[in-house]
């Protein structure tokens, strides 16, 4: 299995509060992905990251803003939470050569 | 952009039966991965397809990518409930790394 740990698992916070969530890997894959799971929805793509700085939107990206310092850890940010990003948060990386996404255990997120 | 769309939405089946689920891409597949995921749990790959008529198979389960690629069926042999939980097929947008995702089906297994 791939070494990946999202934190915190869950969280409850107030609408208007800033959110951090992390996804660690020690794979050192270069591809990392932020999505979020809701009902009827299945898996959306967020943000993703090709590389150390570099990121790109995805399908829905609006209130969310990402970061990647370093290959192992890739942050998801709600700037200022909405009731809309209760959800559930999966981080997945990533490497050609390999067939699959490796995914995290997922974060429980409610905005209250 | 592409979507994928799965059928059905839920499904209930005895112990036993065989099932099929399937995934319905708006545009050409250039490989197609379907996810196992348990109630609360992170996605378990399962397998992934390629190739215009590939099928695989793992334990009780195969999967074929149909000859014009844009669909691919995922077939569960004597069901168990150890199958229950949610599947979901995946994709790359052809020249892309932004993986879709279906809406995933939800399968429960009665002992």
């Amino acid at each position: 299995d791939a070494g990946i740990t999202q934190s915190p698992r869950h969280k409850v916070t107030e609408t208007g509060t800033p959110v951090t969530l992390r996804c660690h890997q020690t794979e050192n894959h270069r591809y990392m992905y932020w999505y979020r799971q809701d009902p009827g929805h299945g898996l959306r793509l967020i943000h993703y990251s090709y590389g150390v700085k570099d990121t790109d939107k995805g399908e829905v990206s609006d209130g969310y803003s990402v970061s990647r310092s370093k290959t192992e850890d890739f942050l998801l940010t709600l700037e200022s939470a909405t009731s809309s990003q209760t959800s559930v948060y999966f981080c997945a990386t990533f490497d050609r050569g390999f067939y699959e996404q490796y995914f995290g255990p997922g974060t429980r997120l409610t905005v209250t | 952009s592409q979507e994928l769309e799965q059928s059905p939405q839920s499904l209930i089946v005895q112990e036993g039966k065989n099932l099929t689920i399937n995934c319905t891409s708006s545009k050409t597949l250039y490989g197609l991965y379907w996810y196992k995921q348990k109630y609360g749990e992170g996605l378990i790959f399962l397998m992934m397809l390629q190739k215009g008529g590939e099928e695989k198979s793992h334990e009780k389960i195969t999967a074929k990518l149909d000859e014009k690629k844009q669909q691919s069926s995922l077939h569960i042999t004597a069901s168990q409930p150890s199958h229950a939980g949610i599947y979901l097929c995946g994709a790359p947008p052809s020249g892309t790394y932004k993986y879709i995702f279906g809406t995933g089906t939800r399968l429960k297994v009665l002992a």
